[in-house]
């Protein structure tokens, strides 16, 4: 069971657009900032969003963050097919003073 | 380039011991903190262990805790996990990592090493 809760899964169209939530507590999200991957089985993680809402370098501006108290989101806008992949929330835990993920949700581009 | 590319994993009796290195080029190793993650089949990420950039620092998951070792050497550019006491739970693909802005936002991943405990 993760400490950060993801949905396991979603699915757009594309074209569309899709929200991916990150609910955490005060020690992790409420006073951390958040980071979102991207990851496809197989191969490395990719950093999407650092800083609750910073895209990485080379990330479209179709990928956008944001964080309200102790929850975060990740959207997508315009889906393409190559966006279908496995995404994770991360931050800091001052009282497990540990990195926590969320337990990924499954992105299907339809 | 940036890169950090990794070595060691492999197959492992319960209850043994394996040692995974990760090597860095293209930035100053020692400007950066590094991250252990791993996927076990079948599961989500999971953060391992952290050491700080002045090797003070070192934080670990509740389960690693005892068991697992992690370490560095500033002048190779290298980090290093000690793997001790293997269980089941620990298998899976595991993966080095930079810490960019802070702890949670990896910029930069290895391409991930295999292990499997029999």
């Amino acid at each position: 069971q993760s400490v950060l809760t993801q949905p396991p899964s979603l699915s757009a169209a594309p074209g569309q657009k899709v929200t991916i939530s990150c609910s955490g507590i005060g020690s992790n999200i409420g006073l951390h900032s958040v980071s979102w991957y991207q990851h496809i089985p197989g191969t490395a993680p990719k950093l999407v969003i650092f800083d609750n809402h910073q895209r990485f370098s080379g990330i479209p501006g179709r990928f956008s963050g944001s964080k309200s108290g102790t929850s975060a989101t990740l959207a997508i806008t315009g889906l393409q097919t190559g966006d279908e992949a496995d995404y994770y929330c991360g931050t800091w835990d001052s009282r497990l003073s540990a990195v926590v993920f969320g337990g990924g949700t499954k992105l299907t581009v339809l | 380039q940036e890169k950090l590319v990794q070595s060691g994993g492999g197959v492992v009796q319960l209850g043994r011991s394996l040692t995974l290195s990760c090597a860095a080029s293209g930035f100053n190793f020692l400007d950066y903190d590094m991250n252990w993650v791993r996927q076990g089949p079948g599961k989500g990420l999971e953060w391992v262990a952290l050491i700080g950039h002045d090797i003070y620092s070192q934080y670990y998951m509740e389960s690693a805790r005892g068991r697992f070792t992690v370490s560095r050497d500033n002048s190779r550019g290298r980090v290093t996990l000690q793997m001790n006491d293997l269980a089941v739970d620990d298998a899976g693909v595991y993966f080095c990592a930079r810490s960019a802005r802070n702890f949670a936002s990896m910029d930069v991943w290895g391409q991930g090493t295999t292990v499997a405990v029999s």
